[in-house]
């Protein structure tokens, strides 16, 4: 079982769709959860990070860190086309600061 | 102006070349990493660096080496390459004072195809 697990998808909705990517994981040293963006054919961008529990939002984006469960999500509301992208979730901690990254979900928002 | 340059972005070559990946960094940052990314795979870490005299393996070393030549470069090389080395490799750097989550800063990525 890899450290951190993540459905590579695709995952298909219609623009305007409220949109839930998911990444779970079994090293309990994480301390730091962040999503990337990867647009085709380019690097992939920090598009959020968390530390510990909690939430945080930024715009239309919500990112969700449940330790207890060992579970992270990532919200987008009233996804757009242009949020047609490769989401990766990447997380550290336990005195590594070399995030392990999840497969990463590949979403498609058409019009 | 790009700040993590990679060349070339594409390149096809024969079973059994040597052949280098080079990345370059304007962002002055310290920490330097190697990844390749393969369908279904994710983003794996091959080799990375902390400073211009530290080198370290990643988890899938085997068949690569590379060379830190300053601090702003960091070359990824593949002595004898094998067709399973056909992937998407991405350079990315790292700030030792960012803190918190220790953001990557990714290149734009080398597409290698071994024949």
């Amino acid at each position: 079982q890899k450290e951190v697990e993540q459905d590579p998808g695709p995952l298909s909705v219609p623009e305007g769709a409220i949109v839930s990517l998911n990444c779970t994981y079994s090293n309990s040293a994480f301390q730091y959860f962040m999503w990337y963006r990867q647009y085709s054919r380019k690097g992939p961008e920090l598009l959020m990070y968390t530390y510990s529990s909690g939430n945080k939002e930024d715009g239309r984006f919500t990112a969700q860190v449940d330790k207890s469960s060992k579970y992270i999500s990532l919200f987008i509301r009233d996804s757009q086309p242009s949020d047609s992208a490769t989401y990766l979730c990447a997380m550290s901690g336990g005195g590594s600061y070399i995030p392990t990254f999840g497969r990463g979900t590949s979403l498609i928002v058409h019009p | 102006d790009a700040d993590v340059t990679q060349t070339p972005r594409n390149r096809i070559t024969k079973t059994g070349k040597r052949i280098m990946l080079e990345c370059s960094q304007t962002k002055g940052h310290d920490r330097m990493y190697w990844y390749r990314q393969d369908p279904g795979l994710g983003l794996r870490l091959i080799y990375y660096s902390f400073d211009v005299k530290d080198i370290n393996k990643g988890e899938i070393s085997d068949g690569y080496s590379v060379s830190r030549q300053a601090q702003a470069k960091f070359s990824l090389s593949l002595e004898s390459a094998i067709p399973n080395q056909t992937a998407l490799y991405f350079c990315a750097t790292s700030d030792m004072s960012s803190g918190v989550g220790n953001e990557q800063f990714f290149g734009p990525g080398t597409r290698l195809t071994v024949l």
